[in-house]
């Protein structure tokens, strides 16, 4: 089944330790995409890849880091996560680009204590 | 930067009634897309629209791209309850999507 996973779906952490949100797709995609949602803000981007070891950044990068060393796998980061960093975090992915059809994972929900 | 404006924020519906979003720019767009997200899902796929005036259907749902391409509406006829969720339209900006902030459709008890 074509799809974009995710891992873990919820995590509780504090202040300061280092986490990693996974991110595969099986669809062969070229472009990735990490997006973080909030009530009343809609969907924000906040990293990018359009092809391997290509990643930049989105609206608010700030805080993330990101890696892209192979097609299918593209890794979320909190080097020192804070409680502004609790959200609903979505993986995507799409072909080529941004301009196709996105498929989305089923989502991160991460609560920073 | 790019921006848009997607109204209303809520609709509540009764039912068998009609709804509508909006998603409106201040520039002209190269494309919309929009995306349905169920109560705790993900955002999903419904359509892309490219052409000025363009009208795209799929079932009850009608959607338009302005003939200026400033502006989309997505319209849902007769809703049911698999309807509920947010719809959200995106825009493509040298090659990011900005995301309006979504409509929520609630099916009134």
């Amino acid at each position: 089944e074509a799809q974009v996973t995710q891992n873990p779906r919820y995590l509780i952490t504090v202040t300061g330790k280092k986490l990693t949100v996974t991110c595969s797709q099986n669809m062969n995609h070229e472009y990735m995409s990490w997006y973080r949602q909030d009530p009343g803000l809609g969907l924000r981007q906040i990293y990018y890849s359009m092809n391997v070891e290509v990643t930049d950044k989105g609206d608010v990068p700030e805080g993330y880091k990101v890696s892209r060393k192979e097609k299918r796998n593209f890794p979320l980061i909190l080097e020192s996560p804070s409680p502004n960093q609790t959200s609903l975090y979505f993986c995507a992915s799409s072909l080529y680009d941004p301009t196709e059809e996105l498929h989305f994972g089923p989502g991160t929900r991460l609560l920073v204590l | 930067g790019q921006q848009v404006m997607q109204i209303p924020q809520y609709q509540h519906v009764q039912e068998g009634e009609d709804f509508t979003t909006y998603c409106n720019s201040s520039t002209t767009l190269s494309n919309i897309q929009w995306y349905k997200q169920r109560p705790g899902g993900h955002p999903v796929f419904l359509i892309q629209l490219v052409k000025s005036g363009e009208v795209k259907k799929q079932k009850r749902l009608t959607f338009q791209f302005g003939e200026a391409k400033k502006n989309s509406s997505l319209h849902i006829t007769a809703t049911q309850t698999t309807d509920v969720g947010t719809y959200f339209c995106a825009v493509d900006s040298n090659y990011q999507l900005i995301w309006g902030a979504g409509t929520k459709l609630i099916i009134k008890p």
